[in-house]
């Protein structure tokens, strides 16, 4: 059954702790991305990567990090630096980068969100 | 900087009825991509628009896309309950060296009976 997994679904931090959020895709695809929703908004890009052991900057990368080390792998720290970090996190992946390819099939498709809270 | 506004960001509609959400971008690009988000769940992927003229439709769902014009619409036709949820317009940009991914701010449809 392929598809995207992000864990936790809800995940409660405290002030100055830095948390790592999981994503993972049995879909074979390149490119990997990490968006914020915060309420009533839409999605921005916080980090992508468009192969493995690549990644970069997206809109609003200050304050967190990401690695790529499996293709199959991109988890988002969001480190103790970002002020503002209570929100729904979505990941999301693509056969191709959306940058490199404009394809009709290369769609992306989305894990289920966590939801990030800080107390 | 690419910006990207949609409208209206809310919208009742009955059931039966015909209506556009409209999605303008600020910079050149040929490739819009349409989402539907149910409360509280994560985003499904509709409609890629990759060309000028570019027209996809998906049941009672037709995506279009004016390049000239920097506009795509989403047009419902005859609602029924089960389009209600938010719907996002998102458009990519290549340049020389740099990339954008820009959403609008969504569209949230409740269809009543």
């Amino acid at each position: 059954d392929g598809g995207i997994t992000q864990s936790p679904k809800y995940l409660f931090r405290k002030e100055g702790q830095n948390v790592t959020l999981s994503c993972e895709q049995n879909l074979n695809h390149d490119a990997m991305y990490w968006y914020r929703q915060d309420p009533g908004q839409g999605l921005r890009l916080i980090y992508y990567s468009q192969i493995v052991n690549d990644f970069q900057k997206g809109d609003i990368a200050e304050g967190y990090s990401v690695s790529r080390e499996k293709k199959e792998s991109f988890p988002l720290t969001v480190t103790s630096a970002q002020k503002n970090p209570t929100a729904f996190y979505l990941c999301a992946s693509s056969i191709f980068s959306l940058f490199l390819a404009d394809s009709s099939y290369n769609e992306q498709f989305f894990g289920p969100g966590t939801r990030l809270t800080v107390l | 900087e690419l910006k990207v506004e949609q409208n209206p960001l809310f919208l009742s509609m009955q059931e039966g009825k015909n209506y556009t959400i409209y999605c303008n971008y600020s910079t050149t690009s040929d490739r819009l991509y349409w989402y539907r988000q149910d409360p509280g769940k994560s985003l499904e992927s509709l409609f890629v628009l990759l060309s000028n003229g570019a027209v996809k439709q998906e049941g009672r769902l037709m995506a279009s896309l004016d390049t000239k014009a920097r506009l795509s619409t989403l047009h419902i036709t005859a609602a029924v309950h089960d389009l209600s949820a938010t719907y996002f317009c998102a458009v990519v940009l290549v340049g020389a060296g740099s990339y954008q991914l820009t959403f609008g701010k969504g569209t949230k449809l409740s269809v009543i009976p």
